[in-house]
């Protein structure tokens, strides 16, 4: 099993570029996440899905756009960049919405974004 | 406003000694607590837990302690080995889809 991928790994853009960042699980899991993370702060939630169609805005999500017409895909979209979402991406997936030991979340490996 | 905070962003400790990370928060409202270990260019994987109802909660070298009255929480890592040198992330719960997190502790564990 691969777990949790994304892509692209690393990408610099443009102020005012577009992009779509891909993350993928092969565990079956209805529950996916998008968080940034920045120098001194935490990872911040973006947006989340409960499900294949759905879609739901996180602590931070403006800016950001997101798709789930798969379960097991989850795309997070920029749809014109700026400096301020200069960031690490990490994608996460889980069975269900209530942390706890038995219900982790497990994490991709990153994107990380440039924005100039 | 950041409801999780690690005020140490880096810890080193000699190995076969003790680390102790910790993790203060503001929200009285948080009924689960989480701890990540993130190591470079991966993402955070999930190292130990423990529910507000109780106070310690312990899996091999790894112990998570909680006081809720001093809304602080804090891991203990006994003892240390090398490969414990990660970046550890506290979480904390109350709802759904809304786990919120620290801001990291490099721990570096010397040979």
């Amino acid at each position: 099993n691969a777990g949790v991928t994304q892509t692209p790994k690393f990408r610099v853009l443009k102020t005012g570029q577009s992009m779509t960042l891909l993350c993928a699980q092969d565990m079956n899991h209805e529950y996916m996440y998008w968080y940034r993370q920045d120098p001194g702060m935490g990872l911040r939630l973006i947006h989340y899905s409960v499900g294949e169609g759905t879609t739901a805005k996180g602590e931070v999500p403006d800016g950001y756009n997101v798709s789930r017409l798969k379960k097991q895909n989850f795309l997070l979209g920029l749809e014109s960049a700026a400096p301020s979402q200069t960031s690490v991406y990490f994608c996460a997936s889980s069975f269900s919405g209530r942390a706890r030991s038995y219900n982790e979340q497990f994490f991709g490996p990153g994107t990380r974004l440039t924005v100039l | 406003d950041q409801q999780v905070k690690q005020n140490s962003p880096s810890l080193s400790v000699q190995e076969g000694r003790i680390s102790i990370l910790n993790c203060d928060y503001t929200n009285s409202m948080f009924d689960y607590f989480l701890w990540y270990k993130k190591y470079p260019a991966e993402g955070p994987t999930f190292l130990i837990s423990i529910s507000s109802i109780k106070d310690k909660n312990e899996d091999g070298r790894f112990t998570v302690f909680l006081n809720k009255s001093a809304k602080h929480l804090s891991l203990h890592i006994v003892p240390s080995q090398p490969g414990d040198s990660a970046v550890y992330f506290c979480a904390a719960s109350e709802v759904e889809n809304d786990m919120r997190f620290g801001a990291g502790t490099r721990l570096t564990v010397k040979p």
